[in-house]
C-alpha cells in the first residue's frame, strides 16, 4: 500500500502561471486536508473535503481552488501564482478516527 | 478559536540528554492532542496521542500526558540520540470540527554526537 502520494515533489512556476497539485490515498479514508507549511508557522489548513463530494475552506484558503475528484483523489488548484504562495504543500487523510496520515509533499517555489 | 503554543527552538541537545519541548492548548470542547514528527526532507508522521485527560501517549521513548488542569501536553524524552534530530509539532482536533488539526508552529530539535 502507497498510503498517500502527492505529485509532483517539487515545481518552479513563474507569478501567474497555473498548476494543479494531485493527491491520491489508498487508504479508502473519507476526509482529505490540503494544508501549507511555512516557516515559524506550523501547519495551515488550506481547504478539505470530509466525504467524497464535499469541500469546505480552511483557515487559507484565497487563491486555491480544490476538487474532491473521487474517494481517492483530492486536488488543489493554483489559478495565478503568485510568490505568497512558495510554500510546502502536504496532503493528509483520516478515517473513522481523528488520525491524519500526511503525504510527502510539494515543494513549490513561484518567481 | 482553536489554537495551539508550543516552545520555540531551535533546541540542541547533545546525545543522551533530556528533552521536553512544552506545549499548551486552547480549545472548546475536549480536543484529541498529538505531536506529529517530521524528519529532513519528509512529511509529517503521527509520534503519539492522547484523547481524554490524564491520558499517556508513548512511542520510541516519548512520552507526553493530557493535563485538562494546565491545558497542557508536553512531550518528554529521557535520552536523546542524534536520530531523534527532526521538527516535532504539537496539535489538536475536535470532532465537532471534523477533525481538523491546528498545529503550533513546530520546534527543530537537532541532537549532536
Amino acid at each position: 500500500n502507497a498510503g498517500v502520494t502527492q505529485t509532483p515533489k517539487f515545481q518552479v512556476l513563474k507569478t501567474g502561471q497555473s498548476m494543479t497539485l494531485q493527491c491520491a490515498q489508498d487508504m479508502n479514508h473519507n476526509s482529505m486536508y490540503w494544508y501549507r507549511q511555512d516557516p515559524g508557522m506550523g501547519l495551515r489548513l488550506i481547504y478539505y473535503s470530509a466525504s467524497e463530494g464535499t469541500t469546505d475552506k480552511g483557515e487559507v484558503p484565497n487563491g486555491y481552488n480544490v476538487s474532491r475528484l473521487n474517494k481517492r483523489e483530492f486536488s488543489l488548484r493554483l489559478e495565478s501564482a503568485a510568490p505568497s504562495q512558495t510554500s510546502v504543500y502536504f496532503c493528509a487523510t483520516a478515517g473513522d478516527t481523528d488520525t491524519q496520515y500526511f503525504g510527502p509533499g510539494t515543494r513549490l517555489t513561484v518567481l | 478559536g482553536d489554537s495551539v503554543t508550543q516552545m520555540e527552538g531551535p533546541v540542541t541537545l547533545s546525545e543522551e540528554a533530556c528533552l521536553t519541548i512544552n506545549c499548551t492548548y486552547t480549545a472548546t470542547g475536549y480536543p484529541s492532542l498529538f505531536w506529529y514528527v517530521q524528519y529532513p526532507g519528509e512529511g509529517l508522521q503521527l509520534l503519539l496521542k492522547a484523547t481524554k485527560a490524564d491520558d499517556k501517549g508513548s512511542n520510541k521513548g516519548f512520552e507526553a500526558t493530557y493535563r485538562k488542569e494546565t491545558t497542557s501536553f508536553h512531550l518528554e524524552k529521557g535520552s536523546v540520540q542524534v536520530s531523534d534530530s527532526a521538527v516535532y509539532f504539537c496539535a489538536l482536533s475536535l470532532r465537532s470540527n471534523d477533525y481538523k488539526l491546528s498545529f503550533g508552529a513546530g520546534t527543530t530539535v537537532t541532537v549532536r554526537a
